[in-house]
């Protein structure tokens, strides 16, 4: 049973065209959610995490909301730097500090 | 970056051999962790320490064993490497809110 699923497992993009990512998540009680971007050959970079339904960060042209359910990743006129890998985490009440990685979405925005 | 190195980077092995990972820090943060990372399956905790000499299961432990004899030392110990440990391993260490990640090490077991 997949605790966090995220969609689509990848997408194409041209520069400028504007998308979203969807984090789908179940767990018991959520004490947050992480969004992280790869770089091939790169370990996870944190960009986001968010605590309860409502929330909203940004960063650039990136912005994550949360719900109940999931969390999207909102990419405003991607350029080619932003093609990258976009993971999301949960981690749980009672998990203590453990993450939950979803299988990621591979984003490639063409000039 | 998060101050965290891995070591080797790169490394090819025979089936049965052991193969050991370290992990170096120098954030002084408590909690570290070990990952991997395989097409299909995303990133899954082998392991993790919550202090000196503290550590713990986490989802895909068989096989794999580690040791944190120092703050910025965990390392991660494959007694017998078989061709399902071939992947890329990930280090990481936390603050208690946010994990931050290592470079990576590309493990081939042949």
């Amino acid at each position: 049973e997949d605790q966090v699923t995220q969609s689509p497992e990848a997408l194409r993009l041209q520069e400028g065209e504007s998308s979203s990512l969807n984090c789908s998540y179940t767990v018991s009680g959520l004490r947050g959610l992480f969004w992280y971007r790869q770089d091939p050959g790169k370990g996870p970079e944190f960009l986001f995490t968010l605590y309860s339904a409502g929330e909203e960060k940004e960063k650039e042209r990136l912005k994550a909301t949360l719900t109940k359910k999931e969390s999207f990743l909102h990419i405003t006129a991607p350029k080619p730097e932003d093609s990258a890998t976009y993971l999301c985490a949960v981690q749980e009440d009672n998990a203590g500090n453990m993450l939950t990685f979803g299988g990621g979405t591979r984003l490639m925005v063409k000039p | 970056d998060a101050g965290i190195t891995q070591s080797p980077r790169h490394k090819v092995t025979e089936t049965g051999t052991p193969v050991t990972l370290r992990c170096h820090q120098t954030e002084n943060h408590r909690y570290m962790y070990w990952y991997r990372q395989d097409p299909g399956h995303g990133l899954r905790l082998i392991h993790y320490s919550y202090g000196v000499k503290d550590t713990d299961k986490g989802e895909v432990s068989d096989g794999y064993s580690v040791s944190r004899s120092k703050t910025e030392d965990f390392l991660l110990t494959l007694e017998s490497a078989t061709s399902s440990q071939t992947s890329v391993y990930f280090c990481a260490i936390s603050d208690a809110r946010r994990q931050f990640f290592g470079p990576g090490t590309r493990l081939t077991v042949l």
